[in-house]
């Protein structure tokens, strides 16, 4: 099984849906990041939670919010999806520390129509 | 600004072959500069971290050097498979997240797409 579990892996849905992705992690680290990948314009950091009560905002949070339910569970929702958000979303954790390795999920790849 | 600027954008090699994708970077003050390595529909993997001391370090196929005074890091892959092909990223975080202080502001470049063929 692997270590950061995103879910859905896939999803479609239309304009105006509330959407939520979850992601689970048996890494037992503290913090964990979503991402948004689009093409050419590389990973981009949405939220960031370095433990269960801090929750941070990355340079694209607008239309999206998270919850970090336990330390292994950090879920992204975007409320009222629009077709711009359609994107390959990514989960990652890390441990702290200086120079830190990103432990990406298998990602999630959203279209809204 | 930060900024990590990768190229070249794709590449296609014949397997056997050797390449080289760079990255140039204007994060200061600098800590150190990780590679990763992205199969399609995966996600991103690292390869290699190098810090402000090392000049080069390898694993496996895979050679990474740094240049802190030109700030130019390359990876190098020797002898290309099939399952080299991929995309490359280069990630930068500034020398004052070395505290811990946030990962908020890792810079990623926007990667290499890297295709061998056989």
């Amino acid at each position: 099984d692997a270590d950061v579990t995103q879910t859905p892996r896939n999803r479609i849905t239309k304009t105006g849906k509330r959407i939520m992705l979850e992601c689970s992690q048996t890494k037992g680290h503290d913090r964990m990041y979503w991402y948004r990948q689009d093409p050419g314009l590389g990973l981009r950091l949405i939220y960031y939670s370095f433990d269960v009560k801090d929750i941070n905002k990355g340079e694209i949070s607008d239309g999206y919010s998270v919850s970090r339910q336990a330390q292994a569970k950090f879920s992204l929702s975007l409320e009222s999806a629009i077709p711009n958000q359609t994107a390959l979303y990514f989960c990652a954790t890390s441990v702290s520390g200086a120079g830190g390795e990103l432990f990406f999920g298998e990602g999630s790849r959203l279209t809204v129509l | 600004k930060n900024q990590v600027e990768q190229s070249p954008q794709s590449l296609i090699i014949l397997e056997g072959k050797n390449c080289t994708l760079q990255c140039n970077y204007t994060v200061s003050p600098f800590s150190n500069l990780r590679w990763y390595k992205q199969d399609t529909g995966r996600g991103p993997v690292s390869l290699t971290i190098m810090t402000f001391s090392e000049n080069t370090k390898s694993n496996g196929r895979y050679t990474a050097t740094l240049d802190a005074d030109t700030k130019q890091s390359s990876l190098h892959i020797t002898a290309s498979q099939l399952s080299d092909s991929a995309s490359y990223i280069c990630v930068v975080p500034p020398l004052w997240y070395a505290g811990g202080t946030s990962y908020g502001k890792l810079t990623f470049g926007q990667g290499t797409i890297l295709t061998v063929h056989p």
